[in-house]
C-alpha cells in the first residue's frame, strides 16, 4: 500500500503564478517530511522539508504547509518560473527509516 | 565537486547477466541508499545501509544484493538479470539515517535489460 500520494501526476501553471503541488500520506508515524525536485537525467536535489511540529515552513519562493491532522502536505512556489519546470518528488520519513517517496509530479511552468 | 558519483550512468545487458553498480561518496556521510525510478512509480528503495558494516533490505530487493565495502562506497549487483530490471538506478547518501537534512543523490544509472 502507498504511504505517500501525489495524485497528480503533471501540473500546468503560466509564468508568474502560483504553483501548488500536493501530497497526502497514510502513516501517522511520519514526523518529518521533504520536497525533492528533479531535472531530466540529473538526480532529484532537496527542495525543503518540514518537521512535523511545524506547520510551515518558507524559504524564498517556496513554502511547505503541512496539515497534519488531514494528513497532507502541499508546496507552493510563487512566483513560478520556467526553471522550476521539473518533477516533484514529496518524501516522508519516521524517525530514523528511509525516506519514503510519492509517485511525484511533473510541473510545466509556461512563459 | 564533492558529492555521491555512480558509475556506469548508461548500459545494455542481455537477460541473465550480471552486473554492478558503483556508487561512491566523498561528504564522509554514514548512510547510504540505492532506489529505482520506474515511469509512473517513483522513487522505490531497492536496498539501504545504515552505517559501514550493515545492510537492510528496502521495498523491492528481489534480485538484487549489495556490498558497503567501507565508508564511502556502496555497490548494487544484479546477479541474473532480468527484463523487469529495467529502470534508473539512484545512489543516495546523508549524514546519518534520519531524513532531517535530506539525502544527496548521484546523477543516476540507466540501465535496460534486453
Amino acid at each position: 500500500d502507498q504511504q505517500v500520494k501525489q495524485n497528480s501526476p503533471s501540473l500546468s501553471v503560466q509564468e508568474g503564478r502560483i504553483s501548488i503541488l500536493n501530497c497526502d500520506y497514510t502513516n501517522s508515524m511520519f514526523d518529518y517530511f521533504l520536497w525533492y525536485k528533479k531535472y531530466p537525467a540529473e538526480g532529484p536535489t532537496f527542495l525543503i522539508s518540514i518537521s512535523s511540529i511545524k506547520d510551515k515552513n518558507e524559504d524564498g519562493r517556496f513554502t511547505v504547509f503541512l496539515n497534519k491532522s488531514a494528513k497532507h502536505l502541499s508546496l507552493h512556489i510563487v512566483p513560478s518560473q520556467p526553471g522550476d519546470s521539473a518533477v516533484y518528488f514529496c518524501a516522508a520519513s519516521s524517525g530514523n527509516t528511509p525516506l519514503v517517496f510519492g509517485k511525484g509530479t511533473r510541473l510545466s511552468v509556461i512563459a | 565537486n564533492a558529492g555521491v558519483t555512480q558509475t556506469p550512468k548508461f548500459q545494455v545487458l542481455k537477460t541473465g547477466q550480471s552486473m554492478t553498480l558503483q556508487c561512491a561518496q566523498d561528504m564522509n556521510h554514514n548512510s547510504m541508499y540505492w532506489y529505482r525510478q520506474d515511469p509512473g512509480m517513483g522513487l522505490r528503495l531497492i536496498y539501504y545501509s545504515a552505517s559501514e558494516g550493515t545492510t537492510d533490505k528496502g521495498e523491492v530487493p528481489n534480485g538484487y544484493n549489495v556490498s558497503r565495502l567501507n565508508k564511502r562506497e556502496f555497490s548494487l549487483r544484479l546477479e541474473s538479470a532480468a527484463p523487469s530490471q529495467t529502470s534508473v538506478y539512484f545512489c543516495a547518501s546523508s549524514p546519518t539515517q534520519g531524513a532531517i537534512r535530506g539525502y544527496t543523490f548521484g546523477s543516476g544509472t540507466r540501465l535496460t535489460v534486453v
